[in-house]
């Protein structure tokens, strides 16, 4: 079925490592995006990719950073790890002009201790 | 940029009573408005959208509502039940180009039997 996947669904760190969250959309969707979203439920844009080997970063500053060199994979990187990126992130992709808003990813919950 | 406004932030209703969440938004270019439903632990989904051509789009319970002169659109729940209970997030975006969802903070609708 198509749809987008993220992994890991948990992921319980230590600081200072580095880590990958992955996104897979089988969807053949050009526009793809990352969510932090809050305890607090808002959900604010860190990164987006308009296609292959295109991203730009979004309206919350953060210290992670992205790839696209496939349409259907979108990892976020975090060099570093710390507490304060303690977070869920959601993953989302969207073909507008095929009818098709924003569908999202399960999510990774992100616990850096 | 685009700033998405959504009241109120809690909503307590009783099962059989009608629900409405509002938004406003400030980017006149905006013509693309989605509502997503985020139930605990799960991803926000899609349940209804409108774009700015027309006024009222009803789906069986639920009917969103625009006025474009006023920069505000509303969600109307109809005969509310207890699975109705979730977090609901407006979101305003072009529907071409960056297509770029801006989201409002989030309503957490309980509806109580």
């Amino acid at each position: 079925e198509a749809d987008i996947y993220q992994t890991p669904r948990y992921l319980v760190i230590g600081t200072g490592k580095k880590i990958t969250l992955e996104c897979s959309q089988t969807m053949g969707h050009d526009k793809m995006y990352w969510y932090q979203q809050d305890p607090g439920m808002e959900l604010h844009l860190i990164h987006y990719s308009y296609g292959v080997n295109s991203t730009e970063k979004g309206d919350l500053s953060s210290e992670s950073t992205v790839s696209r060199i496939r349409t259907e994979h979108f990892p976020l990187t975090l060099e570093s790890a710390r507490p304060s990126h303690t977070s869920q992130y959601l993953c989302a992709s969207s073909e507008f002009e095929r009818g098709y808003g924003y569908t999202f990813g399960s999510g990774t919950r992100l616990t850096v201790v | 940029g685009e700033n998405v406004e959504q009241h109120p932030s809690t909503l307590s209703v009783q099962e059989g009573d009608s629900a409405v969440i509002k938004c406003t938004y400030s980017d006149s270019a905006s013509n693309y408005f989605p509502w997503y439903k985020q139930e605990l632990g799960k991803r926000p989904q899609l349940i209804i959208d409108i774009r700015s051509n027309v006024g009222e789009k009803k789906d069986q319970r639920i009917a969103v509502t625009l006025n474009k002169t006023a920069k505000h659109f509303s969600l109307h729940i109809t005969e509310t039940q207890p699975e109705d209970s979730a977090v609901y997030f407006c979101a305003a975006s072009e529907d071409t180009g960056f297509q770029k969802l801006v989201f409002g903070t989030g309503t957490r609708l309980l509806v109580s039997p």
